[in-house]
């Protein structure tokens, strides 16, 4: 199985700023990776697809890089509706496989 | 636009079978470029990806192996809905249940349930 492994696993930062998360997978999965935001009681919402595509309707602040095993969700410019818990998600291959998630936290 | 509505019991008595049902509105269960899944979320486990159904040119499933011996996906092309069966149910297995389409993503989701493994 693909192992994959998010940092920080918590955040706390002001509105305003730029807000870094990383995901590492155990192997490479080339571009196969997905990035969803969850807020509390709802269901993840995907934002990014295939490393750096982003979903229609999705702010622009929000960004996906990387590939192989390195990948980076970044926030531009941090707003209060931000506030949630950010997955990583790898389709490469079966078992499809989720990062441990990061909490973002606005101070 | 595309929507999933889960239906199916809060409630299951361990060693029992856990059912639910994702309807679809908007897609086909038996689409040609998209995979239907069920996945489940506890706090203890994360995110866990249980298995899907899909079609092309024939249906097929895949399985995590770790529920391999006790789960079946099945497509209801009568209904366009496919569902979920978790035979031998556990405590452990208590979790926050969702159907989720993926064309590659997992771009929409159903409400999720929320199931309890009690006696």
């Amino acid at each position: 199985d693909i192992q994959m492994t998010q940092s920080p696993s918590s955040l706390s930062t002001s509105v305003g700023d730029r807000v870094t998360i990383t995901c590492r997978a155990s192997q490479s999965i080339s571009n196969y990776l997905n990035w969803y935001q969850q807020k509390p009681g709802k269901a993840p919402k995907l934002l990014i697809y295939g490393a750096s595509s982003l979903k229609s309707g999705v702010p622009s602040r929000f960004s996906g890089s990387g590939s192989g095993t390195d990948f980076t969700l970044t926030i531009s410019s941090l707003q209060p509706e931000d506030s949630a818990t950010y997955y990583c998600q790898q389709n490469y291959n079966t078992p499809l496989t989720f990062g441990g998630g990061t909490k973002v936290e606005i101070k | 636009q595309v929507q999933l509505q889960q239906s199916g019991p809060g409630l299951v008595k361990p060693s029992q079978t856990l059912s639910l049902t994702c309807a679809i509105s908007g897609d086909s269960v038996s689409s040609n470029n998209v995979a239907w899944n069920w996945i489940r979320q506890s706090p203890s486990r994360g995110l866990e990806w249980l298995g899907r159904t899909y079609y092309r040119s024939k249906w097929y499933n895949d399985y995590a192996v770790f529920v391999k011996s006790r789960i079946t996906i099945n497509p209801d092309t009568s209904k366009n809905q496919f569902s979920l069966q978790l035979n031998s149910m556990t405590p452990e297995d208590t979790a926050v249940y969702y159907c989720a389409r993926d064309p590659g993503a997992f771009d929409i989701w159903g409400q999720g349930t929320m199931v309890t493994v009690s006696s």
